[in-house]
């Protein structure tokens, strides 16, 4: 079935630095693919996406580019802030249908002034 | 503003009791998702529904039930609570939009449940 592979966590950074988490899937045919990120006390929000090969989603400073060759969706930041700190969430959908979400496990990332 | 509520947001309950946690959506969604979060597994799809009367098992559905009577709410109730269902659970909704899934999904803000 169809899956989302992320990082494990936790990962602490400084501020301003620069943020990669990776995030691989395996899906049949061409998946919508998410980031979603929770802060602390709430509930998921969504941040961007990507819904074919080579797009680009872009939010709050925030990129991942839709792979297929490699089938991943690596979230990026240059530079960090500690408003930041959250747990970050890969997911993905099947675009034929009305399918749910599937999750990742989540990457929690703590940033440090 | 349209939003997700989730009752109660906090709940201590004893093993084998009944438990109903509520959610009620104002966005009109067809769509409703319960999931639940735990350290180390993320976020598991327990139970969804596309519509009135229509209900769908997930991945971790057994020990818990929903049932859609109208397009605002899908309460899940837990039938005889056990210790591993202490989780916290996450009411989502989305509207399918027109063609393919748009995939957003607008989640409530939690309910923590604690079972003793």
């Amino acid at each position: 079935g169809d899956s989302v592979t992320q990082m494990e966590g936790p990962v602490t950074l400084s501020e301003e630095a620069f943020l990669t988490i990776n995030c691989t899937y395996t899906a049949t045919g061409y998946p919508s693919l998410f980031w979603y990120v929770q802060y602390p006390g709430e509930g998921l929000q969504l941040l961007l996406k990507a819904t074919k090969a080579d797009d680009k989603g872009s939010n709050k400073g925030f990129e991942a580019t839709y792979r297929k060759e490699t089938t991943s969706f690596h979230l990026e930041k240059g530079s960090v802030q500690v408003s930041d700190s959250a747990v970050y969430f890969c997911a993905l959908t099947r675009t034929s249908g009305n399918t749910p979400l599937v999750f990742g496990k989540g990457t929690r990332l703590s940033v440090i002034a | 503003d349209a939003e997700i509520t989730q009752s109660p947001r906090h709940k201590i309950t004893e093993t084998g009791r009944q438990v109903t946690l509520a959610c009620h959506q104002t966005w009109n969604h067809n769509n409703m998702f319960w999931y639940r979060q735990d350290l180390g597994h993320g976020l598991r799809l327990i139970h969804y529904s596309y519509g009135v009367q229509d209900t769908n098992k997930g991945e971790v559905s057994d020990g818990y039930s929903v049932s859609r009577s109208n397009t605002e709410d899908l309460p899940l109730t837990l039938e005889s609570a056990a210790s591993s269902q202490t989780s916290v659970y996450f009411c989502a909704s989305s509207d399918p939009g027109t063609g393919s899934n748009t995939g957003e999904l607008f989640f409530g803000e939690g309910s923590r449940l604690t079972v003793l």
